[in-house]
């Protein structure tokens, strides 16, 4: 069974940083594209960043481009996300994400963890 | 970027009855369309990708159709577990990878 469980949120001031986690079983971690998808509060969906199987490449939207970082460690099956200089607008949800297909990306989550809440406030 | 837009923001119907939900993008997504179900406190689901595949274990109840910017999700006959809020996302041409702003699917 997929298990994506993420950690690392919590309340955070403007302009701090803070990174989260996404440990990932029941899958063979280093063959799936993976990514971050967030929630603002009573509001849709909105896509983050995503990571290629072996950490290679990367893309972001153009929100959290320059702030954000993803990256993974295949070895220890964890997707990361680096925030920092946050804003009141990132406070969110943030959900990690499993891609569909195997060895490349299809851009398609399969799966997802139970979202972890990021909250950015003074 | 594209921007899909979904309508109607709220469906009200009761068990049974056939929903149909819609998703227009702003451009064509060729048929590089998914849908998610999300459940209040749950993380979204993957129903149909690819404007008509329907996912690992997804009911024939849910069906997809369309291509270019204009498409469909029907849910022939609703369950009391389908009252949920529906995405559409687009992979046709990212990044950025794009949500629609979702329709709640309400009992009436």
């Amino acid at each position: 069974e997929v298990q994506l469980l993420e950690s690392g949120g919590g309340l955070v001031q403007p302009g701090g940083s803070l990174r989260l986690s996404c440990v990932a079983s029941g899958f063979t971690f280093s063959n799936y594209a993976m990514g971050w998808v967030r929630q603002a509060p009573g509001k849709g969906l909105e896509w983050v960043s995503i990571v290629y199987p072996s950490g290679d490449r990367t893309a972001y939207a153009d929100a959290v481009k320059g702030r954000f970082m993803i990256s993974r460690d295949n070895s220890k099956y964890t997707l990361y996300l680096q925030m920092s200089s946050l804003r009141a607008e990132d406070t969110a949800v943030y959900y990690c994400a499993k891609d569909l297909v195997l060895r490349t990306t299809s851009a398609l989550f399969d799966h997802w963890g139970q979202g972890i809440l990021v909250t950015v406030s003074s | 970027e594209i921007v899909l837009t979904q309508s109607p923001a709220t469906l009200s119907l009761s068990p049974g009855e056939r929903a149909t939900l819609s998703c227009r993008a702003s451009q064509s997504v060729s048929t590089f369309l998914a849908w998610y179900q999300q459940k209040p406190g749950q993380a979204p689901r993957l129903l149909i990708y690819d404007a008509s595949n329907r996912a690992t274990g997804i009911p024939a109840r849910f069906s997809g159709s369309g291509s270019g910017t204009d498409f469909t999700l029907t849910i022939s006959s609703l369950e009391p577990e389908d009252f949920a809020i529906y995405y559409c996302q687009q992979r046709s041409s990212w990044p950025p990878l794009t949500f629609g702003g979702g329709t709640k699917v309400e009992i009436k």
